[in-house]
């Protein structure tokens, strides 16, 4: 089965710019989760969505937002971009909670350049 | 969530198994114990996970101690292409993310 997908891979934007990044989940799964990755802070939590409700946000400004779609298909936007923002944005789905011993399949991830 | 200790590093030869040990002395009995790993320049991938019975799978095997304060992810035989950064992390009852440590670096030598 397609794993998850997400688009683009690359991107460079300038700051105080928004971007869109976009995540497509494995057919079936409800949960999708949305990550950040730097080298400083490593794999940080943005926030989850379940059935197009956010359940579970990070400790991340309000720049940071997300959504999902009724095809579970989810978009996360950062508006007014700032240089430390550059990071690997990585998009996972899931059937359900890992608390309920459930595994996670994460795409690629998008790489943010900020300048 | 509880927090875990892993190695910073390790290193192992090609076609040998590889024990990677997790300490999580502060587990409570609903967490369970997940694996990911990440190659360089991909998301995490997801290995195995358990919450008290040892587990197997295609990819590797999870060795849970009887307390349940420590695991070990077992490689049977370690390749080249199994060289990643392994996390150990404990998910409770009610979590809805995962919470990422430093994990370890696995080096496989040819």
């Amino acid at each position: 089965k397609a794993g998850v997908t997400q688009t683009p891979r690359y991107l460079i934007k300038t700051r105080g710019q928004q971007v869109t990044l976009s995540c497509s989940p494995i057919s079936g799964h409800r949960s999708v989760s949305w990550y950040q990755q730097t080298p400083g802070q490593g794999l940080q939590f943005l926030f989850e969505y379940f059935s197009e409700t956010q359940r579970n946000k990070g400790n991340f400004p309000g720049r940071f937002s997300g959504r999902q779609f009724s095809n579970s298909r989810s978009e996360m936007n950062v508006s007014t971009l700032e240089l430390g923002d550059s990071a690997l944005y990585l998009c996972a789905s899931s059937l359900e909670k890992p608390g309920l011993g459930y595994g996670y399949t994460f795409g690629s991830g998008t790489r943010l350049t900020v300048v | 969530d509880a927090k875990t200790t892993q190695p910073n590093s390790m290193e192992s030869n090609e076609e040998e198994p590889v024990h990677l040990p997790c300490n999580h002395s502060t587990i409570s009995g609903t967490d369970y114990i997940h694996w990911y790993r990440q190659l360089p320049s991909q998301g995490p991938e997801y290995v195995i996970h358990g919450l008290t019975s040892n587990v197997n799978n295609r990819m590797a095997s999870l060795a849970i101690a009887e307390d349940r304060k420590s695991s070990t992810l077992i490689l049977h035989r370690a390749t080249l292409r199994d060289a990643a950064v392994y996390y150990c992390i404990l998910a409770s009852g009610s979590a809805r993310q995962l919470t990422f440590g430093s994990g370890t670096q696995l080096t496989v030598l040819p």
